[in-house]
């Protein structure tokens, strides 16, 4: 139990394009996605926090224009890099909390792999 | 504030020899922790936890944790490293105080097991 699905594992895009980021809950009703940036060696940077139905809570130097979170559903979290640039190349990962996930700590999408060119 | 300090970058054992990654924390009221594993290009996999009971955690593939709350460390370990254990490690904490459910990460240690 508590899969989550990350979608796209990979894509590259032009500068100043838009992409958005899946994440999904298959088996449990995420009430809270998080949305983590991680560079190259170095562990994982909190961008934003999005409870269902919300606004989603960005962490200060975030820019919340560039990095859209929706959180439209209880099975589904989006981030879209809006006007991307190459510097916003790295590798994004969600988790989902929701009832039952306690026992999991969070719950880890396979992450995405943004180049951007 | 609540931190997580994984002092060594890297650590490197022999097949076959007992295995330890270092973990302390800084939180205010009783902690959770969490270790998870990373392999590369991939998401974060859940290793163990503790919440409360029992110091010592036992978890995902023969991996234990030892939590000690008098020196705020908890420790990963493993009696016999395998080749397969090479990996990213991640310490976490989340502290029943902090907002919300909000997770600190420490910066992961990589584990080198050679054969």
């Amino acid at each position: 139990g508590a899969v989550v699905s990350q979608h796209p594992s990979w894509v590259i895009c032009k500068s100043g394009t838009s992409v958005k980021i899946e994440c999904r809950s298959l088996d449990f009703q995420a009430t809270t996605m998080f949305w983590y940036r991680q560079f190259p060696k170095q562990s994982l940077m909190l961008m934003a926090t999005s409870n269902e139905g919300s606004k989603a809570t960005y962490e200060q130097g975030v820019e919340k224009d560039k990095f859209l979170i929706n959180h439209a559903s209880l099975t589904l979290s989006t981030l879209t890099v809006t006007s991307a640039h190459p510097e916003d190349s790295s590798f994004y990962i969600c988790s989902a909390f929701g009832q039952g996930t306690m026992n999991y700590g969070y719950t880890f999408g396979s992450g995405t792999r943004l180049t951007v060119v | 504030a609540q931190s997580v300090a994984q002092p060594e970058d890297q650590v490197n054992v022999a097949e076959g020899n007992p295995l330890t990654v270092k973990c302390t924390y800084s939180v205010s009221g009783n902690p959770y922790l969490f270790w998870y594993v990373q392999y590369p290009n991939r998401g974060l996999q859940f290793l163990l936890k503790y919440i409360t009971g029992d110091n010592l955690v036992k978890g995902s593939y023969g991996f234990e944790a030892e939590f000690n709350k008098s020196q705020t460390s908890f420790h990963l370990k493993k009696p016999s490293a395998l080749v397969s254990d090479s990996a990213l490690y991640f310490c976490a904490v989340r502290g029943i105080n902090t907002g919300g459910f909000k997770t600190i990460f420490g910066a992961g240690t990589r584990l080198f097991v050679k054969a």
